[in-house]
């Protein structure tokens, strides 16, 4: 069965933290995203990975970094979070070209 | 540029009628659209996808039609159930293009 996991699911943290959030995935997927979900916007892409150590920007990177160092697991930084960056998080994987699965999203406040 | 859009923040339905959900999209290069479902505190599940060389696919109670003239999709439920009661995105893609781009979502409530 698909599985992909995100470290927290509710976290809050404070102006100016550097926050981590980490996902995992089982199914030996090439390709990993990290998105957001703001109500009225929808998803909206932040990176993404298609193999280790690779990335690219999606749609809204500027405050994000990634880290892909392993092929299951995949990391997205806030170097210095900000009230803007109250969200829904969510992680997802997939082979080339395929659907896309998700984890469960990790709600960050940031106070 | 909202290169996908849901124009409907949701919809009410009565239980056992037909759900219908729209999704319109500028980007005349997509050729694979997807529609997932998300209930609240979970992560968006996949539903049902078309590819541009169709027009209509089905699985079980969910039906997509895809209207490229129009550059629309629609996503029909029948018969609507209360479990359906989420919210459903549309997303679109372009051959060769490992990522999706999401609308804004619809929030589907169905009343018993």
């Amino acid at each position: 069965d698909v599985k992909v996991t995100q470290s927290s699911r509710y976290l809050v943290k404070r102006t100016g933290e550097k926050v981590f959030l980490e996902c995992v995935q089982d199914m030996d997927h090439e390709n990993m995203f990290w998105y957001r979900q703001d109500p009225g916007l929808g998803l909206r892409l932040i990176y993404f990975s298609y193999d280790v150590k690779m990335k690219e920007k999606g749609d809204i990177p500027e405050g994000y970094s990634v880290s892909r160092e392993k092929k299951e697991r995949f990391s997205l930084i806030l170097e210095s979070a900000s009230t803007n960056q109250t969200s829904m998080y969510l992680c997802a994987s997939s082979l080339p070209l395929l659907e896309q699965y998700f984890g469960p999203g990790t709600r960050l406040t940031v106070t | 540029d909202q290169q996908v859009k849901q124009n409907s923040p949701s919809l009410s339905v009565q239980e056992g009628r037909i759900s219908i959900l729209n999704c319109d999209y500028t980007n005349s290069m997509f050729d694979y659209f997807l529609w997932y479902k998300k209930y609240p505190a979970e992560g968006p599940t996949f539903l049902i996808s078309i590819s541009s060389i169709k027009d209509k696919n089905e699985d079980g109670r969910f039906t997509v039609f895809l209207n490229k003239s129009a550059k629309h999709l629609s996503l029909h439920i029948v018969p609507s159930q209360p479990g359906d009661s989420a919210v459903y995105f549309c997303a679109a893609n372009r051959w060769g293009a490992q990522k999706l781009v999401f609308g804004q979502g619809t929030r589907l409530t169905i009343n018993p």
